[in-house]
């Protein structure tokens, strides 16, 4: 099982739909980075997070250490936001470990 | 300001030959990581730069794998006698200090294809 599940590993939604990736970890961390990464490969980092919720432009991350989840919500998705988002985990002993990643493609 | 650059940007190579891929971090930036992520895989991290010392190596697969970083700026990973399955696209980022208390900005990646 890995230490860091995503889902899902597919989404599809119509522009201007309220999108939620979720994140679930099983290892003790110190930090949670969302990530994403274009078609073209480049990624860029979208927040690091400890606690509560971060909020930046359209898109809202907000983690629950008690349940070692945290969730990336995209408000009013737009074509544009196709990418793979990616959730990361800085463990006790300072690793950053991968989810797999979800595949999102929004449609006009 | 510039980002994390890297390079080259592809590199095509026989079974066997040596490669060297470059990073330049962003400038100050004094923690600098290594990544790897193979076709229809997840990020995989290789090693992390604190200043010029590497407190942490244990993701480098083999020990065909070697990175060095001169100057706390510049780093190269090294990749000798490469195998088909090193084909992956590498990532370098940097990040002001490391690596629990800094975002990390990711450079473009190395696209490394082995024959």
């Amino acid at each position: 099982k890995n230490e860091v599940e995503q889902s899902p590993q597919n989404l599809t939604a119509q522009e201007g739909e309220f999108i939620t990736i979720n994140c679930s970890y099983s290892v003790g961390i110190s930090a949670l980075h969302w990530l994403q990464q274009h078609p073209g490969g480049g990624i860029v980092s979208l927040f690091m997070l400890s606690s509560g919720k971060k909020k930046h432009g359209r898109l809202i991350a907000t983690i629950n250490i008690q349940e070692k989840h945290s969730s990336l919500h995209i408000t009013a998705s737009h074509p544009r936001d196709s990418a793979v988002y990616i959730c990361a985990v800085r463990s006790s002993a300072d690793k950053l470990i991968f989810g797999t990643g979800t595949r999102l493609q929004v449609f006009p | 300001g510039a980002g994390v650059s890297q390079s080259p940007s592809n590199k095509v190579t026989e079974k066997g030959k040596d490669v060297e891929l470059r990073c330049d971090p962003i400038s100050g930036h004094t923690a600098l990581y290594w990544y790897r992520q193979s076709l229809g895989q997840g990020l995989e991290f290789l090693i992390y730069f604190q200043g010029n010392s590497a407190p942490d190596k244990s993701g480098l697969p083999s020990d065909r794998f070697s990175a060095e970083r001169t100057g706390g700026s510049v780093s190269t990973l090294t990749i000798q006698r490469t195998q088909q399955e090193d084909s992956a696209v590498y990532l370098c980022a940097s990040s002001l200090v490391g690596p629990s208390y800094n975002e990390q900005f990711f450079g473009p990646g190395t696209r490394l294809t082995v024959l």
